[in-house]
This record gives structure tokens, sequence and C-alpha cells, in this order.
């Protein structure tokens, strides 16, 4: 069935440095899609959103990527640092808007 | 309250114990969620209410998941007979709106079975 998939499952950076996690989507038609990050024990975050008429917006050190030709999403976070350290995910809604269908996570660890 | 509270935080039973999981909104949120998380994945839908209407609960994975939310805030989630499989964190959510667009999810109920 329709998708939304990860493409690495851990990433390790040096604090400082710029951060990119990329996700897949296989629902040509999801037009809203969210990133999120999970502290442990805790649940899902919202980070950033986009809607399929955008292909890039801007928040406070992040930022998300949407290329719909290749049904591919980025998150990239600038000057990582250790409190970044969680897992990533992200995830579209369905066109009821009533439910959100997740990928599998990118765990992101930050080494001072 | 601020969040969206969850209890217990942890729950261990018995293959074969029924168990039960609250969620309560935040106060004046329409649309409750329950998801589940198996470990290292990501969540899961599992029902959706708005007020005390459960409108999709396609994402139940038995007939052993009941979830109900009578008044339109506190909702419960059920478990009869549990089995090792259903190990997992179950996650609620809750918005102001009548979709999940504003999701606020709860720290969820990390559930072992043994």
């Amino acid at each position: 069935g329709e998708s939304v998939g990860l493409h690495l499952p851990t990433l390790s950076v040096q604090e400082g440095d710029n951060s990119i996690i990329n996700c897949a989507y296989s629902n040509s038609a999801s037009d809203y899609f969210i990133w999120y990050k999970q502290e442990s024990g805790k649940g899902p975050q919202f980070i950033i959103d986009i809607r399929s008429n955008m292909d890039k917006r801007q928040g406070q050190r992040v930022t998300v990527l949407l290329n719909k030709t290749v049904k591919h999403l980025s998150l990239q976070i600038a000057a990582t640092q250790p409190g970044d350290s969680a897992v990533y995910f992200c995830a579209e809604i369905n066109n009821a808007g009533n439910m959100l269908t997740f990928g599998g996570g990118t765990r992101l660890m930050v080494k001072p | 309250g601020a969040g969206v509270s969850q209890s217990p935080r942890y729950k261990v039973a018995k293959r074969g114990q029924d168990v039960a999981l609250r969620c309560d909104p935040i106060s004046g949120h329409v649309s409750l969620f329950w998801y589940q998380q198996a470990l290292g994945q990501g969540p899961e839908f599992l029902t959706y209410f708005q007020n005390e209407a459960q409108l999709d609960k396609s994402g139940l994975p038995s007939d052993r998941f009941f979830a109900e939310r009578p008044e339109g805030s506190v909702s419960t989630l059920k478990i009869q007979r549990t089995q090792q499989e259903d190990s997992a964190v179950y996650l609620c959510a809750s918005s102001l709106s009548n979709s999940g667009y504003g999701y606020t999810f709860g720290s969820g109920t990390r559930l072992t079975v043994v």
C-alpha cells in the first residue's frame, strides 16, 4: 500500500555541522507533510510542515524541502546541537486530514 | 492541562490479562487519535474520535482492541486478553480542529506483555 519511508536509519554528525535527513513517500496524492522529532520517552513533537504547493519552507534552524517529481522530502537542520539528538519522522496526512502515516524514523546522533 | 496526558506511563501485563490505557486530551480539543508504536518503528494509526463519535477504527489490529470517548473528552483504549505482540508504546494525540492538523501528542504508555 501507500507508505512513507526513510533512507537512513542512523545519522551521526558533529556538533555545529548541518544535518540532512531524507524521506521518500509513495502516495503522489499526498498534499501535506510534517516532520516530527521524538526524544526518548516522549511523544512526537511537531517541527515543521509543508504543503505540496510549496517546494521549500524555513523555520528556526530547520528547512524542509519537497521534491514532488521524485516524491522526496528532506529536513535540514543548521548548526546541529546536542539537543537535536532524537529520532526524526516524516509523516503525511491523508486526504480526509484525520490520519497520519509515519515512516520508520532516522536516529540523529550529535557528537560533541 | 497544558498538554496531552496519558496514564499509566508504564504497564506490565501478563499474557491474557486485560488492560486499560487512559488519555486526557488538551481541554477543548475536538479530535482525539490513538497510535501504536512498536520499538524502532514509526507510530501507526489505530483509531480517531471527533468529540464522542468514533469516526475511524480501521487501524485497530483485532477485536481485542476497543476504544471509547463517552463524553467527548477523556478516552480509554482497552486491550483484552493481551498478547506479546501487543507490546508497544500507545500514543494519544488531540487536535483543536476537526482534522489531524495541529496534532499534539502525549508521551505515551509503554505496554509490556510478559
